[in-house]
């Protein structure tokens, strides 16, 4: 099974101001098609999580300009670019190129 | 608008069966990629089965031989059962579906199991 490990657990960000969540998988991420299949999710309290970014840097609709991800091999990262109080929550990585794992998640608050 | 509604979770004694469901609307649960994906209370995700349009199934291993994932293509309909649970599968489970293998684009609410005696 690839560990998924993410940092830190917990981030405290000022509204207004960026915020990076990093991600390391046990073993690379890319497909033997060449795609990496690297997913970001975010949950917020009660609620269902949403997807944010698959395949590293792709939006999904909807999705604020403002988070963007990158990162290639086995070492990812979700950039927030100016917090706003909606982004309160768990962000979690997450790798489809085996069978699908987590990473532990990173709380996220203002 | 896609929607997904799961149901069936209860409390259930070790050793004991439960079947749960999760009724799309929006979305063609036989023509796509649908899981259950599910979160202990207060910890991670685990993705938990998946089937594929054509049929195949996969599982997590700590439940293979346990749970059995199928759907309904009348009622559009996706399926978890669960037999011989265990209190570590005490959890929330979310069913989740997308075009695209091993992801998750839309989300049900979950339905809580809780393994106890």
């Amino acid at each position: 099974e690839v560990v998924m490990t993410q940092s830190p657990l917990s981030l405290s960000v000022t509204l207004g101001q960026p915020a990076s969540i990093s991600c390391r998988s046990s073993q690379s991420l890319v497909h033997r098609d060449g795609n990496t299949f690297l997913t970001w999710f975010h949950q917020r309290p009660g609620q269902s999580p949403r997807r944010l970014i698959y395949q590293v840097s792709y939006r999904d609709s909807g999705v604020p300009d403002r988070f963007t991800g990158s990162g290639s091999g086995t070492y990812f990262t979700l950039k927030i670019s100016r917090v706003e109080a909606d982004d309160v929550g768990i962000y979690y990585c997450m790798q489809g190129t085996y069978w699908p794992t987590f990473g532990g998640g990173t709380r996220v608050e203002i | 608008e896609v929607r997904l509604v799961e149901s069936g979770g209860g409390l259930v004694h070790p050793g004991g069966s439960l079947r749960l469901s999760c009724e799309a609307s929006g979305f063609t649960v036989a023509t796509n990629y649908m899981s259950w994906v599910r979160q202990p209370p207060g910890k991670g995700l685990e993705w938990v089965s998946i089937v594929y349009p054509d049929g195949n199934t996969y599982y997590k291993d700590s439940v293979k031989g346990r749970f059995i994932i199928s759907r309904d293509r009348s009622e559009n309909t996706l399926y978890l059962q669960m037999s011989g649970l265990r209190g570590e599968d005490t959890a929330l489970y979310y069913c989740a579906g997308d075009t695209v293998a091993n992801n998750a684009d839309y989300w049900g609410q979950g339905t809580l199991v809780t393994v106890s005696s």
